[in-house]
């Protein structure tokens, strides 16, 4: 148990449309990173929110942005999807654990676009 | 430029067998972080290990041991006296030092174990 959730579990949706996806962390994690995993691929980083900031971005489009809230809660939003961003998005709040930090990941939205 | 590779594809064992899962990373940092986790199908990425740059004894837990050696830039898992429990999709990790562990990670392809009865 990560402590860690994030919906909805499945979506689907249409080229075109726009999708936001949301993950709720613990209490003090103060960033929250989010990560798209392809079908048989690795996660690869979207970007990085740190007190409500932007804090680090990968090499995604900026159709996908995001916002952290004061409550530890994350939306990473996505316009005019396209079929390439079916996937399973995973988002992860970092945790302080003896004298380094550790990223627990949340069980993940999978979206599908047709 | 950082990369985490994962020649395994996959990998099919009996239950009670030893396995040993390949990570290999580059990277410029002097100081960098590596990690292991585990996806069962349910999806959820669960933190295995992390281990940073200037730490270089192997670590055993259970029955899960971790070789990390900087010389062949590797950062070996193996499973001893594997269970039908351990079939999961296995991803090594890398951090760049500048921001520490909380650094985005960058993942390998991973590698399936299937650990069949």
């Amino acid at each position: 148990e990560t402590g860690v959730t994030q919906s909805p579990t499945h979506l689907i949706k249409t080229r075109g449309q726009q999708v936001t996806l949301r993950c709720s962390s613990q209490s003090g994690h103060n960033t929250v990173s989010w990560y798209q995993q392809a079908l048989g691929q690795g996660p690869q980083f979207i970007f990085q929110y740190y007190r409500e900031e932007e804090n680090g971005r990968g090499n995604f489009p900026p159709r996908f942005s995001g916002l952290q809230f004061p409550n530890y809660s994350s939306e990473l939003n996505v316009n005019a999807l396209e079929l390439d961003d079916s996937a399973l998005y995973l988002c992860a709040s970092t945790s302080k654990k003896e004298n380094s930090y550790e990223q627990y990941f949340g069980p993940g939205t999978r979206l599908t676009v047709t | 430029a950082q990369k985490v590779t994962q020649a395994q594809t996959e990998i099919s064992v009996v239950e009670k067998e030893d396995v040993t899962l390949d990570c290999v990373y580059e990277t410029r940092d002097t100081t960098y972080y590596l990690f292991w986790y585990k996806q069962p199908p349910s999806g959820e990425l669960v933190f295995l290990i992390r281990r940073n740059s200037f730490d270089e004894q192997n670590e055993i837990s259970g029955r899960y041991s971790w070789n990390f050696q900087k010389s062949t830039s590797s950062f070996n898992f193996t499973i001893t006296a594997s269970q039908v429990v351990d079939s999961a999709v296995y991803f090594c990790a890398l951090s760049e030092g500048r921001r520490g562990s909380q650094g985005n990670l960058i993942f390998g392809k991973g590698t399936k174990l299937s650990v069949k009865p």
